[in-house]
This record gives structure tokens, C-alpha cells and sequence, in this order.
């Protein structure tokens, strides 16, 4: 089973909404991560969590909020967005990189604020 | 600064002919290379990777060259089919390294 999950599947905020995005895996994986991506360009890493502590903050604003809750599960937390912060967002997961893994991503949110 | 490069934004291929994208990095520190590719409105899908130590993997009708001394990948896809049509990004990443540096996508259209 390669699956990453994500909810919820499209998203509709607006600036002064709090919300929040879930990504589950069943892989056993350690390592999940936060992307972004617009439309035509590749995904951009936003956070990376590796063994449920975050280790990479692509120097995101506090707007966004991630949590890894537990080994299986991570979220993301919205809060006074931006309409330019309308994207596509992707959930993956690896094992970890003491050697070279694939990551395999989920579905994504589609996020649009209003 | 873009580190992982793929030139041709399209390709059209008719169905049952071969589709070749190609890749170009710049970071010799990179040593595991992949292709994803990926539908409108979905997630990147894993498809073949490939360890710096080797120059060739294959998997179906995926095949995934290495030229290290060229810097340079490619994929082959034989033979190609319909379902084929999507965006492929190329990707890299060092050895403990989390990030992973994606070229910019090219778009295949396999034509009937």
C-alpha cells in the first residue's frame, strides 16, 4: 500500500477563516512533508516533520501551521490567509533520508481564498 | 537558482511510439534521481528512480538512463499510450538530504 491521504479533497476560505488541511499515511513512514504548488510549476517544500519533530521550515509564514500529531498523521493549520496563498496543497511521506527514499504524495487540497 | 533542469515544456508522441524526456542538473552532489508524473488536479505520482551508482533502470515500459559525466537523464517510455499524457517532473536529491530540487515539468500529449 502506497497511499497518502488527504482532506479535505478542495477547500474554500476566506482571509479571516482558520481551517485546516489533514494528510495521513499507513506506510510506516517517518518522514512527511508539506508542499505547495501552483498551477504549470513544480511542488515547492514548505515543512518537513521527521519522526513526528519538524526538521525543515522553508521560511513559511505563521500563517501556516503544521502539527504531526503521530507517526501516521499530519496537519496543516490556515489562519488569515492570502489570496496568492491559493494553491494546490500536496501531503508526502518517505522513510527516512539516511539514504535515498522516493516520496510518495498524496492527492492534495485545492485551496482558494476568498 | 534552479538546479534540476527539463528544457522541452511539451512533447506529442503518437500512441505506440517512443516518448523521451530529458533532464539536466547542475549539482554534482546529487545522487538519486526520479521521475514523477502527474495528473491535472492530483498529486505527483512516483514512477522509477535511479541510484547515482547505476546508469540504467528499468521498470515496464519505463526506462530511466543516467550520464553522470553528461550531468544528464532521461526517460523512455515504450511503447507510449494514452494514459501516458501528463506532466513529468524530473527530481533530485542528495544521499540524507530531505529536500528533494524538481525541474520545471514537461507536458506529454500521446496522440492517437
Amino acid at each position: 500500500d502506497t497511499e497518502v491521504t488527504q482532506t479535505p479533497k478542495h477547500l474554500v476560505m476566506g482571509m479571516t477563516n482558520k481551517k485546516s488541511l489533514k494528510c495521513e499515511q499507513h506506510m510506516g513512514h517517518r518522514a512527511m512533508y508539506w508542499y505547495k504548488q501552483k498551477a504549470k510549476k513544480p511542488p515547492e517544500l514548505m515543512f518537513v516533520y521527521s519522526y513526528e519533530k519538524l526538521s525543515i521550515n522553508e521560511s513559511v509564514p505563521s500563517r501556516f501551521s503544521p502539527e504531526c500529531p503521530n507517526s501516521s498523521l499530519l496537519n496543516l493549520h490556515l489562519h488569515a490567509l492570502q489570496p496568492e496563498d491559493s494553491a494546490l496543497y500536496l501531503c508526502a511521506s518517505s522513510q527516512v533520508r539516511d539514504q535515498s527514499y522516493e516520496q510518495y504524495f498524496g492527492p492534495g487540497t485545492r485551496l482558494t481564498v476568498t | 537558482d534552479q538546479q534540476v533542469k527539463q528544457n522541452s515544456p511539451s512533447l506529442s508522441v503518437q500512441e505506440g511510439r517512443i516518448s523521451i524526456l530529458n533532464c539536466d542538473y547542475t549539482n554534482s552532489m546529487f545522487d538519486y534521481f526520479l521521475w514523477y508524473k502527474k495528473y491535472p488536479a492530483e498529486g505527483p505520482t512516483f514512477l522509477i528512480s535511479i541510484s547515482s551508482i547505476k546508469d540504467k533502470n528499468e521498470d515496464g515500459r519505463f526506462t530511466v538512463f543516467l550520464n553522470k559525466s553528461a550531468k544528464h537523464l532521461s526517460l523512455h517510455i515504450v511503447p507510449s499510450q494514452p494514459g501516458d499524457s501528463a506532466v513529468y517532473f524530473c527530481a533530485a536529491s542528495v544521499r540524507g538530504d530531505y529536500k528533494l530540487s524538481f525541474g520545471a515539468g514537461t507536458t506529454v500529449t500521446v496522440r492517437a
